[in-house]
């Protein structure tokens, strides 16, 4: 069966400091690949997807980059924090396979605090 | 782009009433629509979802229905109980394969 990995589970970083959040899938070859941010008592935001290693699509221009370096494995980065890139981060995937592509299935995320 | 409006963002009932949530979406082209639960600190988790071919489906006490001339789409769930408390929401799927979500709906069940 198929799995999905976040870490670190909750991160507590200064302003100005940089960010990477790791998201890896078991259990599923080519995956799409999503990252949500989800704001405090808000609903979730998509931040990018992927449809494959090197393949990126933003869809909020900010100070938040992602890459996929390996087939099941996604990674949110930032140069340097703002408060307001706190939140829950959700990596999710879906099967890139007709009839099964749509299910999103979502990671148990990364609680993202910026002081 | 796509844009999903929920309603309402709380509601409470009773224990053992039925509760019924409304999302509404604006892509004529959508085509898939789940609804996730989320509980306090945790993930989304699917409960239930519906294709543009269906105009209903039902699973136990939770049920999906769908007007796709109307463009709305709706989850009910019977006989609620304490434990369905949760945020529900909505999404709606877009022409590149991505999830829009609605805004959320606080349910709390009144026991």
């Amino acid at each position: 069966s198929q799995t999905i990995h976040q870490w670190p589970a909750t991160l507590v970083q200064p302003v100005g400091s940089p960010l990477s959040l790791e998201c890896t899938v078991e259990g599923t070859s080519n995956p799409n690949l999503y990252w949500y941010r989800q704001a405090a008592g808000r609903g979730l935001q998509l931040l990018f997807y992927s449809v494959g290693i090197g393949q990126i699509s933003s869809e909020v221009p900010q100070n938040l980059s992602a890459s996929r370096p390996q087939d099941r494995q996604f990674i949110l980065s930032s140069k340097k924090l703002l408060l307001s890139d706190s939140g829950f981060y959700l990596c999710a995937w879906s099967s890139i396979y007709r009839g099964q592509g749509d299910t999103q299935y979502f990671g148990p995320g990364t609680r993202l605090t910026v002081l | 782009g796509e844009n999903v409006e929920q309603h309402p963002s709380t509601l409470s009932v009773q224990e053992g009433d039925s509760a019924v949530i409304k999302c509404t979406y604006s892509d004529s082209a959508s085509n898939y629509f789940p609804w996730y639960k989320q509980e306090l600190g945790k993930r989304p988790q699917l409960i239930i979802d519906i294709r543009s071919n269906v105009g209903e489906k039902k699973d136990q006490r939770i049920a999906v229905t769908l007007n796709k001339t109307a463009k709305h789409f709706s989850l009910h769930i019977t006989e609620t109980q304490p434990e369905d408390s949760a945020v529900y929401f909505c999404a709606a799927i877009t022409g590149r394969r991505a999830l829009t979500f609605g805004s959320g709906t606080r349910l709390q069940v009144q026991p």
